[in-house]
């Protein structure tokens, strides 16, 4: 896949066992975080976003926490799943004038059996 | 199921050669953006465009990659001359910016990608 061969931090986890994937963003005046999901041979998927006047927003098996403070975003898996293996983005705008993101670096997750 | 259809999925050519991806993004998504996708840079923002106009193209070659939109329902990215440097995968994405606001409605769509091989 697109994401194969790149030299991507790595967790590794047992099925069943909860998942947290920290991401460090650059602009204290970002407005929106979003994570992003990309599996072998496709491209990413949106997972979840929050708005930087929260800081802990929760979705279907995941929550993602924001510390302004230290300019950290991370998220959670809960009971991870094999499908659930595959790079973790964190995307934030640019710039607040434009609305293109700029993405980490990712973390690849890999869920054991 | 609304989806972003790039084409071709796969493309082998020979340096020199001139290479057209496109994207078919959303029906009604007013934001079309194209990204590049490598090892060693990850992914970079090649250019986007917004009601079918170029908001930026800052991160392309200028001397070599051309974007547009002819039509609504049609984004082309072009590189002539090819060269192995190329070789990545393209990706384009489509959302939805609620013009006024300028604020984005969140979430951006990708396409599957187009993996180019340059030799």
């Amino acid at each position: 896949g697109e994401s194969v061969g790149l030299h991507l931090p790595t967790l590794s986890v047992q099925e069943g066992d909860n998942s947290i994937i920290n991401c460090a963003y650059s602009n204290s005046a970002s407005d929106y975080f979003i994570w992003y999901k990309q599996e072998s041979g496709k491209g990413p998927q949106f997972i979840i976003d929050i708005r930087s006047n929260m800081d802990k927003r929760q979705g279907q098996r995941v929550t993602v926490l924001l510390n302004k403070t230290v300019k950290h975003l991370s998220l959670q898996i809960a009971a991870t799943q094999p499908g659930d293996s595959a790079v973790y983005f964190c995307a934030e705008p640019m710039d607040t004038g434009r609305r293109a993101l700029t993405f980490g670096s990712g973390t690849r997750l890999q869920v054991q059996p | 199921d609304a989806r972003v259809t790039q084409t071709p999925r796969h493309k082998v050519t020979e340096m020199g050669q001139e290479v057209t991806m496109r994207c078919q993004p959303i029906l009604g998504h007013n934001t079309v953006f194209w990204y590049r996708q490598t090892m060693m840079q990850g992914l970079e923002l090649l250019a986007y465009f917004r009601n079918r106009a170029p908001l930026d193209d800052s991160g392309m070659p200028k001397d070599r990659f051309s974007a547009e939109m002819p039509d609504a329902t049609l984004a082309t990215l072009k590189i002539q001359p090819s060269e192995p440097r190329d070789s990545a995968v393209y990706f384009c994405a489509s959302g939805l910016v609620l013009t006024g606001t300028g604020v984005s409605a969140g979430e951006l769509f990708f396409g599957e990608g187009s993996r180019l091989t340059v030799l």
